[in-house]
């Protein structure tokens, strides 16, 4: 069965600076990846996915993710966070077989702070 | 883009009655989901829905769950008699395909169960 580790619960970055939200699954096929953002009072929207190739993906507002198979990690990063970058990150893998099952982590609060 | 609507987003339901989540998903979707997610917890798959058919449900789908999309209306998602567990955000979801396509959430309707 799939799982999914974000072992920080809670993230707090300056504006400007770098940002690298972790995140760990498990799974013994080839797994769909996904990040996803949730804003306070709004549903989840979906920042980037990696199904295969190029194992570095580009999102939207400036995010990217890293697929490392070896270390089974699929780290998300961004170069220089703003305040409005402020909400819950959760990272998903899918198998690829099965109807969008996503499982999920537990999420990452992040709190941009001036 | 897309939206998935959820209503109500806040519901207060004796213990033993029945409560019925409505969701409106984006209109030419074919997948359709339920998510569960305790205060403080993941959100975990609760059960997929395809051509008038659960395709897959988790052990969180107890048999006092029920899903149904009656002609072509409202996804929805009964739960028959409820209980104070039962107590969780409820997210809908939607995606035109199945394993590698774009999934669509809604904001969640917060079931309280008194």
């Amino acid at each position: 069965a799939q799982s999914v580790t974000q072992p920080d619960a809670r993230v707090t970055v300056s504006e400007g600076a770098s940002l690298q939200l972790r995140c760990k699954y498990s799974y013994s096929g080839t797994p769909y990846l996904f990040w996803y953002v949730q804003y306070p009072r709004q549903g989840l929207q979906l920042l980037l996915k990696y199904y295969s190739g190029d194992p570095v993906v580009q999102g939207v507002n400036g995010f990217e993710a890293e697929f490392i198979k070896s270390n089974s990690s699929f780290h998300l990063r961004k170069a220089s966070v703003h305040w409005s970058d402020s909400a819950v990150y959760f990272c998903a893998v899918s198998a690829s077989s099965s109807f969008s099952k996503l499982v999920f982590g537990q999420g990452t609060s992040l709190s941009v702070v001036p | 883009g897309p939206k998935v609507l959820q209503i109500p987003s806040h519901q207060i339901i004796d213990m033993g009655q029945m409560v019925t989540l409505n969701c409106d998903p984006v209109s030419n979707h074919l997948y359709f989901y339920w998510y569960k997610q305790i205060l403080g917890q993941q959100m975990e798959f609760l059960v997929n829905f395809y051509n008038g058919k659960v395709m897959e449900k988790s052990k969180l789908f107890k048999d006092q769950f029920s899903v149904e999309r009656p002609d072509g209306s409202y996804f929805t998602l009964k739960i028959q008699p409820t209980a104070l567990e039962d107590s969780a955000v409820y997210f809908c979801a939607s995606s035109f395909g199945g394993a590698n396509t774009e999934v669509f959430f809604g904001k969640g309707t917060r079931l309280t169960v008194v």
